[in-house]
């Protein structure tokens, strides 16, 4: 039972390079949404999903795409690394009801290091 | 002022020592609250959800303070298995999850 998967798990970027992370879920979720994880700052929400084919803004979008074309995956975009993307990205989703349950299911995370 | 807050720590206990951490919310209007841990470089999983009455999971007790804006979890008679971060997360009108920042807890043998 994998439910969900990040690739990559590691990643080193220099600056103005561009990379796709893919989240992968088996849970037949509809919501799906992309965090990072800095110290002392706790997790902030970037983008998430509410199904196949729509998108949204979370707290900190800025210098981040996502696609949504496949209820299973999300992919979260950097066109351009900067040094301050460096952070650790943990992609997860939940069932509609979440917001309830409050229950997400979290992939592994990847580190990403932008130099 | 953030959102949510915690206490960073770190809290070092003794084994079979009781702990308690507090979470404070700005936001009046939050309607749902949790408790997540996370273990070292690893995902944040659930742990408990917070009830108004207050509730109980084992070792673990979580109650909500809604006057005065904060959530508590107490951990008794604590395990090395307890060390990790606990996140508080709170869900607000716009039913989106918002994290506190973690507070580390380490018992010690």
């Amino acid at each position: 039972n994998a439910g969900v998967t990040q690739t990559p798990k590691f990643r080193v970027l220099k600056t103005g390079q561009s990379m796709t992370l893919l989240c992968a879920q088996d849970m037949n979720h509809e919501y799906m949404y992309w965090y990072r994880q800095d110290p002392g700052m706790g997790l902030r929400l970037i983008h998430y999903s509410v199904g196949e084919g729509t998108t949204a803004k979370g707290e900190v979008p800025d210098g981040y795409n996502v696609s949504r074309l496949k209820k299973q995956n999300f992919l979260l975009g950097l066109e351009s690394a900067a040094p301050s993307q460096t952070s650790v990205y943990f992609c997860a989703s939940s069932s509609q009801g979440s917001s309830n349950t409050g229950e997400l299911f979290f992939g592994e995370g990847s580190r990403l290091t932008v130099l | 002022r953030k959102e949510v807050e915690q206490d960073p720590g770190p809290f070092n206990v003794p084994e079979g020592a009781t702990v308690a951490f507090n979470c404070t919310y700005s936001n009046s209007a939050s309607q749902s609250f949790f408790w997540y841990r996370q273990d070292c470089r690893k995902e944040p999983k659930l742990l408990m959800s917070v009830y108004s009455s207050g509730n109980e999971d084992g070792r673990f007790t979580a109650q909500l303070n809604r006057a005065s804006q904060y959530i508590s979890l107490l951990i008794r008679d604590s395990k090395l298995s307890d060390s990790a971060t606990y996140l508080c997360v709170v869900i607000g009108s716009a039913r989106q999850l918002t994290f506190g920042s973690g507070t580390q807890l380490t018992v010690l043998p």
